[in-house]
C-alpha cells in the first residue's frame, strides 16, 4: 500500500526566506505527483503535477522536484511572502490505485 | 468559470439521520471522486467513478453510498450517520489520463451529533 509521508508538520519562517518542503512515497509505481495549496476552510489548489518521466516543474517562485527511485519530491519556495501561509499537500498517484495524499505541512510566513 | 461545486458547505446531522452531499461539474471530466479530511490526516478516498454508470469503492466506503447517472453529477450519501462520519467532505473531478489535474470543490463540513 502506498504511503505518503511529509515533513515537517508545520513550518514557521520570517518574510523573504527560501524554504523547501518534503514528500516521501513508498512505492515508486507511480503515473504522477502533485502539490496542492489549502487555505483554512477551502479546497485543494492545484501548484504543480509533475509527470513520472520529470524531473521538475516550475511555476513563478514555485519548483518541484521528483526523484522516482528514492521515493522523494521536494517543493521550492522561493523569497517567501506572508501570503504563501497555507497548508501543502503533496499526492502521488499510483498506477494501480487512485491518488494517496501526505498530511501536509503547515506554512506560516511572518511579515 | 464554476469548476467543481459542492452543496452544501456547512451541515449539522443527528446520530442516524441520512442526508446527501451533492456535487457538480461543468468541465466534462470523466473522473470524479469523494473525499474526506480529518485532522492530522491526509485525504481518504471514500468512492470514485470513470464515468456515467460506473462506480467504485476507494479506501473509506463503509457507510457511504454513490451513483453517477450523468457526467455531471456525483452525489454522496450518507445513509444512517454515525459521529465517526464528522468530517470535512470533498468532492474532486479530473480527467482519465494520466497527466491532468484534479480539480476539487470548497469542501462541506459535516457534523454529526
Amino acid at each position: 500500500k502506498q504511503e505518503v509521508t511529509q515533513i515537517p508538520a508545520a513550518l514557521s519562517v520570517p518574510e523573504g526566506e527560501n524554504l523547501v518542503l518534503n514528500c516521501s512515497f513508498t512505492d515508486s509505481a507511480i503515473y504522477n505527483l502533485q502539490w496542492f495549496r489549502q487555505d483554512p476552510g477551502k479546497g485543494l489548489t492545484s501548484l504543480l503535477l509533475i509527470q513520472s518521466s520529470q524531473r521538475e516543474q516550475t511555476s513563478g517562485r514555485l519548483n518541484a522536484s521528483l526523484d522516482k527511485s528514492s521515493g522523494r519530491s521536494t517543493l521550492y519556495i522561493a523569497a517567501s511572502q506572508p501570503g504563501d501561509s497555507a497548508t501543502y499537500l503533496c499526492a502521488v498517484r499510483p498506477e494501480n490505485n487512485d491518488m494517496r495524499f501526505g498530511a501536509g505541512t503547515r506554512l506560516t510566513v511572518k511579515p | 468559470n464554476a469548476g467543481v461545486t459542492q452543496t452544501p458547505k456547512f451541515q449539522v446531522l443527528k446520530t442516524g439521520q441520512s442526508m446527501t452531499l451533492q456535487c457538480a461539474q461543468d468541465m466534462n471530466h470523466e473522473y470524479m471522486s469523494w473525499y474526506r479530511q480529518d485532522p492530522g490526516m491526509g485525504l481518504r478516498l471514500i468512492h470514485y467513478s470513470v464515468g456515467a454508470g460506473i462506480t467504485d469503492q476507494g479506501e473509506v466506503p463503509n457507510g457511504y453510498n454513490v451513483s453517477r447517472s450523468t457526467t455531471e453529477d456525483f452525489p454522496l450519501r450518507l445513509l444512517s450517520a454515525a459521529p465517526s462520519q464528522t468530517s470535512v467532505y470533498f468532492c474532486a473531478s479530473r480527467g482519465l489520463g494520466t497527466g491532468n489535474t484534479i480539480y476539487f470543490g470548497e469542501g462541506s463540513w459535516l457534523t454529526v451529533v
